[in-house]
């Protein structure tokens, strides 16, 4: 069974940093783009993050680039999301899902973990 | 920003079909994608690609496409299918991955 695990969520004043992890089995996990997600507390879902198959290539969606870094190591099968200077409106419960996508990174995302919450406070 | 809009809330009673739109320019050239999110559990891929159903889903979802508005579809929901349903896709340039709003589906 294919199975995602994240880790490292917590609460973290304004300005700090958290380095969610996620840990994946049941897949051949380079063979696969991977993405972070989050849901804010009454607000819809929000794509994060992705990365290609060996790492070399992370996009971000504009809320986050620049103070966040998606990283990968196919070695140990997990996903990393180092997350600086947070936001109050960075709180959210971040999921790591596999991603099912083209060469340039456009698909869907057809299995997720069960999410890590993230408090942001000031 | 692009976005996509989907209604906040739909309720139907047991055994009755629900609907569930989204619209925005991206969908008249790119796939559709639709989640069930159930409070407090991961969530779920229910259509793909427009109208593709994974395997493990009851084939009471279906969906549709016209132009720039999707349609999930549950004939016949079940108490069971009470959750939020999100879409899932991408601008008219395809640069930015964009999830509709959410609509709480609720079936009583």
């Amino acid at each position: 069974d294919v199975k995602l695990v994240e880790s490292g969520g917590g609460l973290v004043q304004t300005g700090g940093s958290l380095r969610l992890s996620c840990t994946t089995s049941g897949f051949s996990f380079p063979s696969y783009w991977m993405s972070w997600v989050r849901q804010a507390p009454g607000r819809g879902m929000e794509w994060v993050a992705n990365n290609n198959l060996d790492g070399s290539g992370e996009f971000y969606a504009a809320s986050v680039r620049g103070r966040f870094s998606i990283s990968r190591d196919n070695a140990k099968n997990s996903l990393h999301l180092q997350m600086n200077n947070l936001r109050v409106e960075d709180t959210a419960v971040y999921f790591c899902a596999r991603d099912v996508a083209d060469p340039r990174g456009r698909g869907y995302f057809d299995h997720w973990g069960q999410g890590v919450l993230v408090t942001v406070y000031s | 920003s692009y976005e996509m809009t989907q209604p906040p809330s739909v309720s139907v009673s047991p055994g009755q079909t629900a609907t569930i739109s989204c619209v925005g320019d991206g969908l008249a050239r790119w796939f559709v994608h639709w989640y069930q999110r159930k409070s407090g559990r991961a969530p779920v891929l229910v259509m793909f690609e427009d109208t593709k159903r994974p395997a493990e889903i009851p084939e009471r979802f279906s969906g549709s496409k016209s132009g720039t508005m999707a349609t999930l579809i549950i004939s016949g929901a079940q108490v069971d299918d009470e959750a939020e349903y999100h879409c899932y896709s991408t601008d008219i340039n395809g640069l930015y991955k964009v999830f509709g709003g959410g609509t709480k589906l609720t079936v009583l």
